[in-house]
């Protein structure tokens, strides 16, 4: 079994929808959670980061996380093109943890 | 804000050929990981460094080599390259509280 489970998409949805992309993991020791955001031919971005269970809001991104459920989701309201690209969640265990563990990535399309 | 920079950036080479894969950081952060890409894959730890001289391998290492003697410098040596080389190769450094990985752009190989 996979650390953590991502649905790769592709996700296409219309200007202005809110968009839900949600990653499963099975390690109950993961405590930091993170949101990447990668455009085509670069690299990660960090886009949201939480430490252990509930919400985080910046801007039009909320980022949930659930430990009970072991299930992460991040929200992007009012969708633009811009926000097309692919987003990795990803997740650590604790402070001197030796590495990240990241979702494949679901590929958003936000259609103008 | 930490910065990383790879090169290059694109990359075509022969079968069999030696090659290098630059990384470097200008944060002083001790961690810095090398990660193979593949589309709709998720991101495959190849090596990884606590600091100075210390290297140690992920689950992709058997054909590859790094090193570690500066803080900022983490190149990764392909020794003898193959087609199955072909890919994206990313380059992180992470904080010590491991609570954000900061990516270069890329490399992205192909062997033919």
């Amino acid at each position: 079994q996979k650390e953590v489970e991502q649905d790769p998409g592709p996700l296409s949805v219309p200007e202005g929808a809110i968009v839900s992309l949600n990653c499963t993991y099975s390690n109950s020791a993961f405590q930091y959670f993170m949101w990447y955001r990668q455009y085509s031919r670069k690299g990660p971005e960090l886009l949201m980061y939480t430490y252990s269970s509930g919400n985080k809001e910046d801007g039009r991104f909320t980022a949930q996380v659930d430990k009970s459920s072991k299930y992460i989701s991040l929200f992007i309201r009012d969708s633009q093109p811009s926000d097309s690209a692919t987003y990795l969640c990803a997740m650590s265990a604790s402070w001197t943890g030796n590495q990240f563990y990241f979702g494949t990535g679901t590929s958003l399309t936000v259609i103008p | 804000e930490a910065d990383i920079y790879q090169t290059p950036r694109y990359l075509v080479i022969g079968t069999g050929k030696k090659i290098t894969l630059e990384c470097s950081q200008t944060m002083g952060h001790d961690k810095m990981y090398w990660y193979q890409q593949d589309p709709g894959m998720e991101l495959h730890l190849i090596h990884y460094s606590y600091g100075v001289n210390s290297t140690e391998k992920g689950d992709l290492s058997s054909e590859s080599t790094v090193s570690r003697i500066r803080t900022e410098h983490f190149p990764l040596t392909l020794e003898s390259a193959r087609p199955s080389h072909t890919s994206q190769y990313l380059c992180a450094a992470l904080t010590d509280m491991n609570t954000e990985a900061f990516f270069g752009q890329g490399t992205r190989l192909t062997v033919v």
